[in-house]
């Protein structure tokens, strides 16, 4: 079975510093998607970014950028130029490969970031 | 685009009752999927559904039924309330199947509480 791992319960740093969230997975397959969600107060979900296994290429999106280490199985997500509108609550997620129709995400236990003034 | 819509965000059931999670999306999207999340354990998928009358069970499907008649809404409906089923749902669509491996959007949750 797949399991995802945050090992970082709660993070805090100053506004405008740069963060590195960590995330391990473990899994047998080769072909699979990783995923980071925020989850403001608000309880929404929302997706910040996203990793196909298959690409070497390390996933960008704004100041948010992953390292994705497959033979380590880690996806660590880096939040650069931190705002206070960061706070929240990060999960990664796993997805595999399209099995018995369920497109099912595999959550970590998430991290609580708090971005000060 | 409204997004992924979930009514009520919040309701107080007593243990025995029945109700129903509303969950609507305007993105013609084809799937669509119920999760609870509890403290310290994440996601959990609940049901979900490839397509207008196509459902089928998720992780943890017990005590909650399922139906969709139109591509737009995907209701989740508590039998009989139980205080385990006390947490907060989310419903979450994507556009395509899941061979496609589409990024999943979601609602912004409804709490329940079951006493």
């Amino acid at each position: 079975a797949q399991t995802v791992t945050q090992s970082q319960p709660e993070m805090s740093v100053q506004e405008a510093e740069t963060v590195t969230l960590s995330c391990t997975y473990d899994t047998s397959e080769s072909n699979y998607y990783l995923f980071w969600y925020k989850q403001p107060p608000s309880r929404q979900m929302i997706l910040v970014i996203r990793q196909e296994a298959y690409k070497q290429q390390n996933a960008t999106e704004n100041r948010f950028s992953v390292n994705f280490q497959k033979a380590a199985k880690s996806f660590s997500l880096k939040i650069s130029d931190s705002q206070l509108g960061d706070t929240a609550m990060y999960f990664c997620a796993f997805m595999r490969q399209a099995y018995q129709g369920a497109q099912k995400l595999v959550f970590g236990q998430g991290t609580r970031l708090t971005i000060n003034p | 685009n409204a997004g992924v819509t979930q009514t009520p965000k919040f309701q107080v059931l007593k243990t025995g009752q029945s109700m129903t999670l509303q969950c609507a999306q305007d993105m013609n999207h084809e799937y669509m999927s119920w999760y609870r999340q509890d403290p310290g354990m994440g996601l959990r998928l609940i049901h979900y559904s490839v397509g207008a009358g196509i459902t089928d069970q998720g992780e943890v499907p017990n005590g909650y039924n399922v139906s969709r008649s139109t591509t737009e809404d995907f209701p989740l409906r508590l039998l009989s309330a139980a205080p385990s089923q006390t947490s907060v749902y989310f419903c979450a669509s994507s556009l395509s199947a899941p061979i496609n491996q589409e990024t999943q959007y979601f609602g912004p949750g409804t709490r329940l509480l079951v006493l």
